[in-house]
């Protein structure tokens, strides 16, 4: 079985521009979670999606959105890039149904974005 | 005060040591109990869940649940230089199942 792809791996950017980070989860699961970590603040949830809505969103400004498609694939967009914004985005893919014991989050390797 | 706190580390011990890291949690909501490992360059992989008080073995690693102090531990038994990574505590909230994760402990097991 395929893992979590997500692409680019890795992507630098300037302040003020924006980007958009993809997922492919696992075949036949349908929520993805984006996360974003740093040094500092560690693993922070981003918001989850499950059959195209989103189901759950962390404390992040609004400047953070995403979507996901109907096979699944998500896609994460950050607008008006700012310095904070650099780190490691890992989505994380599960069938999102029941209780997290039959539901493990499969992680991807991440993007890692760096804001110049 | 975060949900989640973690002893940031790193932590170096030597190959065939005992290893503990551990979390504590500020709401008791929170129902399920995880800890992930994270190798350099890569996502975070499950290592354990538990959702009871109490011991749950796997291998060498036990992960310790104490709901009454809010604590939580992972133990590595006779630690390996393949056990260096960063290791993560998740809890998650009942109804929701929102992952809180914690800041993450850097382990590096010497040879």
């Amino acid at each position: 079985k395929a893992g979590v792809t997500q692409t680019p791996r890795y992507l630098i950017k300037t302040r003020g521009q924006q980007v958009t980070l993809s997922c492919s989860p696992i075949s036949g699961h349908r929520s993805v979670s984006w996360y974003q970590q740093t040094p500092g603040q560690g693993l922070q949830f981003l918001f989850e999606y499950f059959s195209e809505t989103q189901r759950n969103k962390g404390n992040f400004p609004g400047r953070f959105s995403g979507r996901q498609f109907s096979n699944s694939r998500s896609e994460m967009n950050v607008s008006t890039l700012e310095l904070g914004d650099s780190a490691l985005y890992l989505c994380a893919s599960s069938s999102g149904q029941g209780a997290p014991s039959y539901n493990e989050q499969f992680f991807g390797p991440g993007t890692r974005l760096t804001v110049l | 005060q975060k949900e989640v706190e973690q002893d940031p580390g790193p932590l170096s011990v030597p190959e065939g040591a005992i290893v503990s890291l551990n979390c504590t949690y500020s709401n008791s909501a929170f129902q399920y109990f995880m800890w992930y490992r994270q190798y350099s360059r890569k996502g975070p992989e499950l290592l354990m869940y538990t959702y009871s008080s109490g011991n749950k073995e796997d291998g060498r690693f036990t992960a310790q649940v104490d709901k009454s102090s809010k604590y939580i531990s992972l133990f590595i038994r006779d630690s390996q230089p393949s056990d260096s990574a960063t290791y993560l505590c998740a809890i998650v909230t009942s109804g929701t199942y929102k992952y809180i994760f914690g800041t993450g402990t850097r382990l590096k097991v010497l040879a």
